[in-house]
């Protein structure tokens, strides 16, 4: 089975601090990479695509690592509302572009 | 532009009794899929669909049975309710060349 192993937390972080998770997915042939953010009893919600050269958007950056196949997200100058779960999905190409999702790293930001 | 529309968001059933989860998104999007999600599980994949008239089985399908007559429309069927099926349903779609999945609002479960 494909997985997407992420550690899940809690990450208990004062605000203002940045806070970096990973997430490493086993399939080496996995075409595409995203972070999702999911907040309590909520939809996930896309949050950023991951690009090989990495990517910045805003207070968010992510960065993907092929050969070592993982996956970062790095969060800024976290604010209180930054708290969720995040979800690191991949895509294998396969059906409907065959998302794996992780179960998710929870975040925590404390003021 | 209402997105992703699940409905019911909340559905107690009994052991036994079958339902329809409905899904309908008004984005003419091609890809449609469902997933559950369980405590400390990830999102599973049950069943999705590349077009109307094209479904196909993704990693928990047992127990459920989908269609897409339309681009819109999407249902999920439940042939007889199992307390193994309580969980959060949540129906996703997206376009062919867009990326990351639009997420409906989800279904909440319990089977009891």
């Amino acid at each position: 089975r494909k997985e997407v192993e992420q550690d899940p937390g809690p990450f208990n972080v004062p605000e203002g601090a940045t806070v970096a998770f990973n997430c490493t997915y086993s399939n080496s042939a996995s075409q595409s990479f995203f972070w999702y953010r999911q907040d309590c009893r909520k939809e996930p919600k896309l949050l950023m695509s991951v690009y090989s050269s990495g990517n910045e958007d805003g207070r968010f950056t992510a960065q993907l690592n092929r050969a070592s196949q993982y996956i970062s997200l790095l969060i800024r100058d976290s604010k209180l509302s930054d708290s969720a779960t995040y979800l690191c999905v991949v895509n294998d190409g396969g059906g409907a572009d065959g998302l794996t999702f992780g179960k998710g790293t929870h975040l925590i930001i404390q003021p | 532009n209402a997105g992703v529309t699940q409905t019911p968001k909340f559905q107690v059933l009994k052991t036994g009794q079958s339902m329809t989860l409905q899904c309908a998104q008004d984005m003419n999007h091609e890809y449609m899929s469902w997933y559950r999600q369980d405590p400390g599980m990830g999102l599973r994949l049950i069943h999705y669909s590349v077009g109307a008239g094209i479904t196909d089985q993704g990693e928990v399908p047992n127990g459920y049975n989908v269609s897409r007559s339309t681009t819109e429309d999407f249902p999920l069927r439940l042939l007889s309710a199992a307390p193994s099926q309580t969980s959060v349903y949540f129906c996703a779609s997206k376009g062919q060349r867009i990326y990351g999945y639009t997420f409906g609002s989800g279904t909440r479960l319990t089977v009891v």
